[in-house]
């Protein structure tokens, strides 16, 4: 089935420094991705949509300065959390949609981001 | 607009007990319909999805049965086991998925 591989799946980083997370789709191509962001025992929030070779679609409240998407390939998003303070410490989770909208999105297994 | 809504958990049950965790939906047309599991410190996966009225998923003794009469799809198992202790996600795809609030299910022995 279609895999999604995203990476790191931790990292710890200072305040004030900047972190990439990968999001790769490993047999096949994904012309979207979505970034989601999940605090402790709630739900998805949806960050952006990343479409291939254009600019990201990011949704009411987030910041597209600081969290920065780049989907340069079919097969990889990047997300860059810029200057990062201690309030962006969460799970980041990335996702590929194989076709159309009624098909399931796969997902990654996260990125746990600590900003000490 | 599009919506789902989620019962609110935790769900506790013991072995072998029976669940449901209810999910409605509110969409224009006739999408597909999905349930995500997340077990802890992972990302989702998918567990099971009906693509049209009256199908019905199913996956690791999981069901789910699309009804377009009460706009349901809730998740069932006859027998649940201390490994099916995650969160579960109820989705609706639109443009983007929605998700439901997800509900947190914990089996013990």
């Amino acid at each position: 089935g279609a895999v999604v591989s995203q990476h790191p799946s931790r990292v710890i980083c200072k305040s004030g420094t900047s972190v990439k997370i990968e999001c790769r789709s490993l047999d096949f191509q994904a012309t979207t991705m979505f970034w989601y962001r999940q605090f402790p025992k709630k739900s998805l929030m949806l960050m952006a949509t990343s479409n291939e070779g254009s600019k990201a679609t990011y949704e009411q409240g987030v910041e597209k300065d600081k969290f920065l998407i780049n989907h340069a390939s079919l097969t990889l998003s990047t997300l860059t959390v810029t200057s990062a303070h201690p309030e962006d410490s969460s799970f980041y989770i990335c996702s590929a949609r194989v076709t159309g909208r009624n098909s399931p999105l796969h997902f990654g297994n996260g990125t746990r981001l600590t900003v000490t | 607009g599009d919506s789902v809504t989620q019962m609110e958990g935790p769900v506790t049950l013991s072995e072998e007990a029976f669940l449901t965790i209810n999910c409605t939906y509110t969409a224009t047309g006739y999408p597909s319909l999905f349930w995500y599991v997340q077990y802890p410190g992972e990302g989702l996966q998918l567990l099971l999805k009906a693509t049209k009225a009256d199908d019905k998923g199913s996956n690791k003794g999981f069901e789910a049965t699309y009804r377009k009469e009460t706009t349901s799809f809730h998740l069932e198992k006859g027998s649940v086991q201390v490994s099916d202790s995650a969160v579960y996600f109820c989705a609706l795809p639109t443009d983007k998925l929605i998700f439901g609030t997800g509900t947190r299910l914990q089996v013990f022995p």
